[in-house]
């Protein structure tokens, strides 16, 4: 079943400990994305990837970090989580950027509580 | 950051009733819109891709509508049912700029 899987799904922390929320996607696709969701404001990029070992920043980038060392693979790392980054987190991908029609494929969310 | 607004921002409706929601986006450099519903713990699926000013787009009992020269779009739902409750979100753009949606809920 072509998907894009998260894990975890939940998860509570507390600041300062660094975490890791893996992303991996089956469908062979070039661009891999993250979002964060919070209570008000639309799903908002936190980074993305063209292609393996191409990373960009989107709107939000602060506090994480990202790595694509395999095109199935797109972790999301919180070095140091603080309180604001409690949220939902959304992983997606899609074939490329390239074409309009391109559309993009969500994961099923973690959420993540840091205390 | 683009500006993406979607209202209203929820609505309640009756099993059976027609309703729309929208989706404004700014007018120039149109590269893409898509609808998006989302139910409540669950992954955010892709309904419609809009590319062309004029587009009507139909899935089931859904349709939507593109006007890209006053920026902006619709989605109709007809006799709504329980099932369709959900937020439906468009993004915009090739960077997907999404609203903040509009959550739908029907009452049987």
């Amino acid at each position: 079943e072509a998907q894009v899987t998260q894990n975890p799904r939940y998860l509570i922390t507390v600041t300062g400990k660094k975490l890791t929320v893996t992303c991996s996607q089956n469908m062979n696709h070039e661009y891999m994305s993250w979002y964060r969701q919070d209570p008000g404001l639309g799903l908002r990029q936190i980074y993305y990837s063209m292609n393996v070992e191409v990373t960009d920043k989107g709107d939000v980038p602060e506090g994480y970090k990202v790595s694509r060392k395999e095109k199935r693979n797109f972790p999301l790392i919180l070095e140091s989580p603080s309180p604001n980054q409690t949220s939902l987190y959304f992983c997606a991908s899609s074939l490329l950027r390239t074409y309009p029609e391109d559309t993009q494929y969500f994961g099923p969310g973690t959420r993540l509580t840091v205390l | 950051i683009l500006n993406v607004e979607q209202s209203p921002q929820s609505l309640h409706v009756q099993e059976g009733d027609s309703t729309n929601f929208t989706c404004s986006f700014p007018s120039s450099n149109f590269y893409a819109l898509h609808w998006y519903r989302w139910e409540t713990a669950k992954s955010p699926e892709a309904l419609f891709v809009m590319t062309l000013n004029g587009d009507e787009k139909k899935k089931g009992r859904i349709s939507a509508t593109l006007n890209t020269k006053e920026g902006y779009s619709y989605l109709y739902i007809k006799g709504s049912q329980p099932e369709d409750s959900a937020t439906y979100l468009c993004a915009f753009g090739n960077q997907f700029y999404f609203g903040t949606g509009t959550s739908l809920t029907v009452i049987p």
